[in-house]
């Protein structure tokens, strides 16, 4: 199985602040990779798939970027409204999909 | 706009089967493109695929839980299903339906909001 592990596991920030988290694939995934966002009691909301590519109605503030086993998830200016858990989803392997272990963007 | 509804008991007893009812709204199950697909999320944790079926009837489960797994699909009724057999404690999650879009790479792009599943007798 691909192993995803995300870094760290936790942040805090203000508003305003540009936040990066990593992901890593425990081995090459091609841009195979999709970023999702949960709030809360929420299901999870996908933001960017195929490594950078922005789900449609998701703020230009988020991007993503890396191939291979190295990616990240950018956010340029965090607003009140992102602090939340976010996943990073490997889909080269199939059918197995898996996850990172989240990262949790917490109000500092 | 795509919808996805689970729906099943919130309690099952150890040993029984967990089943539960996926229902899809503004888009069909039996198009091709998309795969329909189970994850779960243990109490505080992060995701875990279960597996998923596409419209031809092909099922793929996570090795992980192959044994005990399911997943069917009803599409008169537009509907998609788990049973997961001899359930323990470490089966309690909160179990999401969700729409995964195919090829070239595949991503899930519409949830479910998830229904809590509490494994107790």
């Amino acid at each position: 199985d691909i192993q995803m592990t995300q870094s760290p596991s936790s942040l805090s920030a203000s508003v305003g602040d540009s936040v990066t988290i990593t992901c890593r694939a425990s081995q090459s995934i091609a841009n195979y990779l999709n970023w999702y966002q949960q709030k809360p009691g929420k299901a999870p909301r996908l933001l960017i798939y195929t490594a950078s590519i922005l789900q449609s109605g998701v703020p230009s503030r988020f991007s993503g970027s890396g191939s291979g086993t190295d990616f990240t998830l950018t956010i340029s200016s965090l607003q009140p409204e992102d602090y939340a858990t976010y996943y990073c989803q490997q889909s080269y392997s199939t059918p197995a999909r898996t996850f990172g272990q989240g990262t949790k963007v917490e109000i500092k | 706009q795509v919808q996805l509804q689970e729906s099943g008991p919130g309690l099952v007893k150890p040993s029984q089967t967990l089943s539960l009812t996926c229902t899809v709204s503004g888009g069909s199950i039996g198009s091709g493109g998309y795969y329909w697909t189970w994850i779960r999320q243990h109490p505080g944790k992060g995701l875990e695929w279960i597996g998923h079926i596409y419209y031809s009837g092909s099922t793929y489960y996570n090795p992980s839980l192959e044994s005990r797994l399911t997943i069917s699909a009803d599409t008169s009724k537009n509907q998609f299903s788990l049973k997961l057999s001899s359930v323990t404690a470490a089966d309690t999650a909160v179990y999401y339906c969700a729409r995964v879009r195919v090829a070239p790479s595949d991503y899930f792009d519409y949830w479910g909001q998830g229904t809590m599943v509490t494994v107790s007798s």
